[in-house]
């Protein structure tokens, strides 16, 4: 079975400049996460989908970054415009949504590191 | 709210030396704790999690954790270390009927040869 699979792995662009980080999740995943993950820190929520629907986005900084997850299945994250203190690993996780039991295993991709320069 | 605190940043043992690394909660309704371990250049993985069951928890490659309530800790130890098992680790905690996953800022474990 495929794992979770993000893209591009590695990005490297000027500031003020856009980007977008694709995600793929693991088929039959209807729990999709990005998390932001900071040099030497652990994994910070920006946005939960529960199929299409963005059901937490209370993290997620709405002036500059977005998120769509178009029928439900892939996910798009974009930045626009990029700032300097952006550059981080950007994760994405999904989990089969048991009703929020809390519990469940999350599944991560490798992660898209974006350096703004 | 919850939180986890991971003491330590970087620990350093030797290959065949007990691991363990340190992780204390904190939450206002019995928690769910998980560690992840994160090897170079690799998403996340589960090692293993507490959910309410039994308090010592066997996990995969050989790690455990045991949940004590009394010290609000869930400690992850390894008897003998192999050089693979350098990584990143991460404790975390949720709730029941819990959305959100919280991690700590993860322990880097430096095996020596």
């Amino acid at each position: 079975e495929a794992g979770v699979v993000q893209s591009p792995r590695y990005k490297i662009i000027e500031k003020k400049q856009p980007v977008a980080f694709w995600c793929n999740p693991i088929s039959g995943h209807n729990t999709l996460y990005w998390y932001l993950q900071n040099l030497g820190q652990g994994p910070e929520l920006l946005i939960r989908y529960e199929n299409e629907e963005a059901v937490d986005d209370s993290q997620l900084p709405k002036d500059r970054f977005s998120a769509e997850r178009l029928k439900g299945v892939d996910s798009t994250l974009k930045i626009q415009p990029a700032e300097l203190g952006d550059s981080a690993v950007y994760l994405c996780a999904s989990d089969t949504g048991t009703g929020g039991d809390g519990a469940g295993e999350l599944f991560f991709g490798e992660g898209s590191r974006l350096t703004v320069l | 709210a919850q939180s986890v605190t991971q003491l330590g940043s970087h620990v350093s043992v030797s290959e065949g030396a007990l691991v363990l690394l340190r992780c204390n909660y904190s939450s206002s309704v019995p928690p769910y704790l998980f560690w992840y371990v994160q090897y170079p250049n690799q998403g996340l993985q589960l090692l293993l999690k507490y959910t309410s069951a039994a308090t010592l928890v066997k996990g995969i490659n050989g790690f455990e954790a045991e949940f004590k309530k009394s010290e609000t800790s869930f400690h992850l130890t390894k008897p003998s270390a192999h050089m693979s098992d350098a990584a990143e680790y991460f404790c975390a905690v949720n709730r029941p009927g819990g959305f959100k996953t919280i991690f700590g800022a993860g322990t880097r474990l430096f095996v020596k040869a």
